[in-house]
């Protein structure tokens, strides 16, 4: 299947500063892309999607000045997580539309102190 | 969005046994469906996928079931193996078909 990766895979930092996390297409090019959040033994949540060129639509609930999208080529889209604090800590996971389906990225696990 | 994560469910089964793992969609006009697997501290794996104009779709020792009258999908796996333990979720593509939002996930766990 297609793949798709994210950097870093896992990210601490203090309270206050501001994240950022990649997602790649690696072998396909992708118009959507989506970020999903994830807690511990919970399902994945959908936050917003990524398109490219335009501005991300995000889910209800979902503060997008928080959470900072933006899909500047066809086989990138970053999240930024502006100003964390601790309750931003989860896991951020992306994902990517092909014709056929969607691949996700392995997640990239946040820990704000 | 459509789907609201909640606690998993368990699923125990012994090794060599048949599993089952069920889901309830939210969304009657979503028309895509997907199975994922996931292990701990990964992304999800996509396992299988099935279009709304079917009902039942087989792959390699999977099968999915679509029951769009009650909006429900299943997972069987034959003969489990060890392997199998991880955490699955069934996806659909919702009201738009654009995005896919998750079931509550099913922790299946494989006894040697």
């Amino acid at each position: 299947g297609a793949v798709v990766s994210q950097h870093p895979s896992w990210v601490i930092c203090k309270s206050g500063t501001s994240v950022k996390i990649e997602c790649r297409s690696l072998d396909f090019q992708a118009t959507t892309m989506f970020w999903y959040r994830q807690f511990p033994k919970q399902s994945l949540m959908l936050m917003a999607t990524s398109n490219e060129g335009s501005k991300a639509t995000y889910e209800q609930g979902v503060e997008k000045d928080k959470f900072l999208i933006n899909h500047a080529s066809l086989t990138l889209s970053t999240l930024t997580v502006t100003s964390a604090h601790p309750e931003d800590s989860s896991f951020y996971i992306c994902s990517a539309r092909t014709a056929d389906t969607q691949y996700f990225g392995p997640g990239t696990r946040l820990t704000v102190l | 969005g459509e789907s609201v994560g909640l606690h998993l469910p368990t699923l125990s089964v012994q090794e060599g046994d048949n599993s089952i793992i069920n889901c309830a969609y939210s969304n009657s006009a979503s028309d895509y469906f997907i199975w994922y697997k996931q292990e701990s501290g990964k992304g999800p794996q996509f396992i299988i996928d099935i279009r709304s104009n079917m009902d039942k779709r087989q792959g390699q020792r999977v099968t999915v079931l679509l029951n769009k009258t009650v909006k429900h999908l299943s997972l069987q796996i034959a003969a489990t193996q060890p392997g199998d333990s991880a955490v699955y979720f069934c996806a659909e593509n919702g009201a738009t078909g654009n995005q896919f939002y998750f079931g509550t996930g099913t922790s299946l766990t494989v006894i040697p």
